[in-house]
């Protein structure tokens, strides 16, 4: 069974960084790529950008450019996302996705990220 | 980038009866492969989005006839025969032809 676990919810300041991660086990993690998308309170998707576990290579959305370090580790079948800088813009949910192929089939539950003082 | 916009509902939709959503993208999702680059997603209350459509028309693994999903290059129709409370959600269209990967908006299916 796929499955995509993410870390809990974090609680950050203002101007700080938090990492989140998305860990991946019932594939071979190396053989897809996988995305982060973000979405605010009440509001829709927006992706962030990919990465491919098996190289590294990397993919981001302009306006995440400068926000979001996508990372994957291959030891620990485990994807990463930095983001920095925080403001209360970047209070949000993220969500890992796997892509097969050209469409997201499976999600992770989601990290709750409130930035606040 | 791509813009993806999506039509309303006239919530709340009667048990039983068909809704369609409507999505139209800002250029063509039709790849020289024959491939329509046009997925859609349900996400229920509180839950992760969940793959219902690809390839504007194929169903995904598990997911029931009562949906099905159309179009052309630029304007795309997901379709729920015989809505049930299980369907409660927002919908989203998403374009897969290019970077950045853009959503719609979501359109929101409340059941009577």
């Amino acid at each position: 069974e796929v499955l995509l676990q993410q870390s809990g919810a974090e609680l950050v300041r203002p101007g700080s960084s938090v990492k989140i991660s998305c860990k991946a086990s019932g594939y071979t993690f190396t053989d897809y790529y996988m995305h982060w998308v973000k979405q605010r309170p009440e509001q829709g998707l927006v992706w962030i950008g990919r990465i491919n576990p098996a190289n590294g290579n990397t993919v981001y959305a302009e306006k995440f450019k400068s926000k979001a370090t996508l990372t994957a580790d291959k030891s620990s079948n485990t994807a990463y996302m930095q983001l920095s800088s925080l403001t209360s813009e970047d209070t949000a949910t993220y969500f890992c996705t796997r892509i097969d192929y050209s469409y997201f089939d499976y999600w992770g539950q989601g990290v709750m990220v409130t930035v606040s003082s | 980038d791509i813009v993806m916009t999506q039509g309303a509902l006239p919530n709340p939709v009667p048990s039983g009866e068909s809704a369609s959503i409507t999505c139209q993208s800002s250029k063509s999702l039709l790849h020289s492969n024959g491939k329509t680059y046009l997925n859609w997603y349900l996400q229920r209350p509180g839950q992760s989005p969940q793959l219902l459509i690809y390839w504007m028309s194929t169903r995904a693994s598990g997911v029931s006839d009562r949906f099905s999903g159309s179009g052309s290059g630029t304007d795309f129709t997901l379709k729920i025969s015989s809505v049930e409370a299980e369907d409660v959600g927002v919908y989203y269209c998403q374009q897969f032809l290019e970077y950045p990967l853009t959503f719609g908006s979501g359109t929101k299916l409340e059941i009577k």
